[in-house]
């Protein structure tokens, strides 16, 4: 079974970079599919982020592209997200999940991680 | 951008009920559309995909259809654990979700 785990920081100040991580069990990243974030701020809906393969190959939200990059660590299983110069716009739950690009869809999803832009 | 409309915004059925949902797209997706279900402090979960896909383990009570920048969801007899927020998304482009449609028991 595929699961995806969210860490990182729960509040960033305002102007900082903020850092997630998501580990990965079950499925080895280097076998395939891409990885993405996606978020959703309190009442709201959800917002992807960006995705990204094992071979290094990432793709971005053209709305967020300049604050964004996103890693992948195969040694770890995991990827990355750094959002930088943040404001309190970007506090939401952030969610890691599974791209199943080939099909159009997100298929496994993390449990989501609150992220509070506050000073 | 593509923009996905829902509605309606808010559904309200009783257990039992057939729920009928719409996603309306600003252009055409072809068939590169998808439907999540919510429930408070869960992530989405995976309904369908491809229009009319479902995702690994979902009942068949849940069915999809529609193409271009017409789609529907169909729940054809409401569980009591079916009440949530359900959302679509396309990937034509990047990813775009709609607003979501709030199902509520009545």
């Amino acid at each position: 079974q595929v699961q995806l785990q969210e860490s990182g920081p729960g509040l960033v100040k305002p102007s900082e970079t903020l850092s997630l991580t998501c580990a990965v069990s079950g499925y080895s990243i280097s076998s395939g599919y891409y990885w993405g974030w996606i978020r959703q701020p309190p009442g709201k809906g959800l917002e992807w982020i960006g995705s990204t393969h094992h071979s290094g190959h990432t793709f971005y939200n053209p709305s967020l592209r300049s604050r964004i990059t996103i890693s992948v660590d195969t040694s770890e299983n995991q990827f990355s997200l750094k959002l930088s110069s943040v404001t309190a716009a970007d506090t939401a739950v952030y969610y890691c999940a599974r791209d199943r690009d080939e099909i159009g869809a997100l298929d496994y999803w993390g449990q989501g991680a609150l992220v509070t832009v506050s000073s | 951008e593509i923009v996905l409309t829902q509605s309606p915004a808010t559904l309200s059925l009783s257990p039992g009920e057939r729920a009928t949902l719409s996603c309306r797209a600003s252009q055409s997706v072809s068939s590169s559309l998808a439907w999540y279900q919510q429930k408070p402090g869960q992530a989405p979960r995976l309904l369908i995909y491809g229009a009319s896909n479902r995702a690994t383990g979902i009942p068949a009570r849940f069915s999809g259809s529609g193409s271009g920048t017409d789609f529907t969801l169909t729940i054809s007899s409401l569980e009591p654990e079916d009440f949530a927020v359900y959302s679509c998304q396309q990937r034509s482009d990047w990813y775009t979700f709609g607003q979501g449609t709030k199902l509520e028991i009545k």
